[in-house]
C-alpha cells in the first residue's frame, strides 16, 4: 500500500544549483500531477501528466520541467534554483477512469534554496 | 477565472461546537468541488466532495453545503473534536484532467 512516494523529503539547495525531485506512483494510475504549497497561498499546480509521454504546463511551471516516461515516474526538475522556489512539493495522481476529481497526495518534499 | 476564495485563514473552536469554513469560485465552468483534509507534514486527503447539481451532501460530521447561484460553498464541521484539528483546503475543478484549483486553506484549531 505505498501509495504516492516522494523522494527527497527535505533538501538545501544553492542557488544556481539543479535537481530532481522523484515521484512514483504504484496505483496504475494515468494522471499525474505537481503542486507546490507555499503558506497561506494554498497549493499551485506547476505541471500534469495525463499519461506516458504527455505532460502539459499548469498555472505557475516556469523554472520547472517535467518528463513521463512511465505510468509509474513523474520526475520534477528544477533547473537554476532560486530562493522562490523554496516551498513544500506535492506530487499526486489519480486513475483515468474515475469521474471523481479525488487525488492522491504524497507525502511533500520540502525545498530550502539559500 | 480560476481563483477560489476561502475563508476565515484560521479558526478556533471550542470542542462540541461547529466549524464553518466557506468558499467562493468565479467560474461556472467549475463541476466538483472537494475539500481537502492535511495534517502537518502530510500530504492533503480527500474529505468529501460535492457537484452542482446537489444543494448538500453529508458524511458523518461533515457536511458541504452549495449554493449554485451565489458560486459559494461551505464545509460543516459538526460536533468538532481535537482530532479535527489540521488545515483544511476547498477546491474546485473541471475538464477531463481534473486540475483542481485550490483555496487558500484554513487552519482549524480545536480546543479540548
Amino acid at each position: 500500500n505505498a501509495g504516492v512516494t516522494q523522494t527527497p523529503k527535505f533538501r538545501i539547495l544553492k542557488i544556481g544549483q539543479s535537481m530532481t525531485l522523484q515521484c512514483t506512483q504504484d496505483m496504475n494510475h494515468n494522471y499525474m500531477y505537481w503542486y507546490r504549497q507555499d503558506p497561506g497561498m494554498g497549493l499551485k499546480l506547476i505541471y500534469y501528466s495525463v499519461g506516458a509521454g504527455i505532460t502539459d504546463k499548469g498555472e505557475v511551471p516556469n523554472g520547472y520541467n517535467v518528463s513521463r516516461s512511465t505510468t509509474e515516474d513523474f520526475p520534477l526538475r528544477l533547473e537554476l534554483a532560486a530562493p522562490s522556489q523554496t516551498s513544500v512539493y506535492f506530487c499526486a495522481s489519480r486513475p483515468g477512469t474515475a469521474n471523481t476529481g479525488e487525488l492522491f497526495f504524497g507525502e511533500g518534499s520540502r525545498l530550502t534554496v539559500l | 477565472q480560476q481563483q477560489v476564495k476561502q475563508s476565515p485563514q484560521s479558526l478556533i473552536v471550542q470542542k462540541g461546537g461547529i466549524s464553518i469554513i466557506n468558499c467562493a469560485y468565479e467560474n461556472t465552468a467549475f463541476d466538483y468541488f472537494p475539500w481537502y483534509q492535511q495534517f502537518p507534514g502530510k500530504g492533503p486527503a480527500l474529505l468529501i466532495a460535492i457537484r452542482p447539481d446537489v444543494s448538500e451532501k453529508k458524511e458523518g460530521r461533515f457536511t458541504i453545503s452549495f449554493n449554485k447561484s451565489a458560486k459559494q460553498f461551505s464545509l460543516h464541521i459538526m460536533d468538532s473534536q481535537p482530532g479535527d484539528s489540521a488545515t483544511y483546503f476547498c477546491a474546485a475543478s473541471r475538464g477531463s484532467a481534473r486540475q483542481l484549483t485550490f483555496g487558500s486553506g484554513t487552519q482549524l484549531t480545536v480546543l479540548p
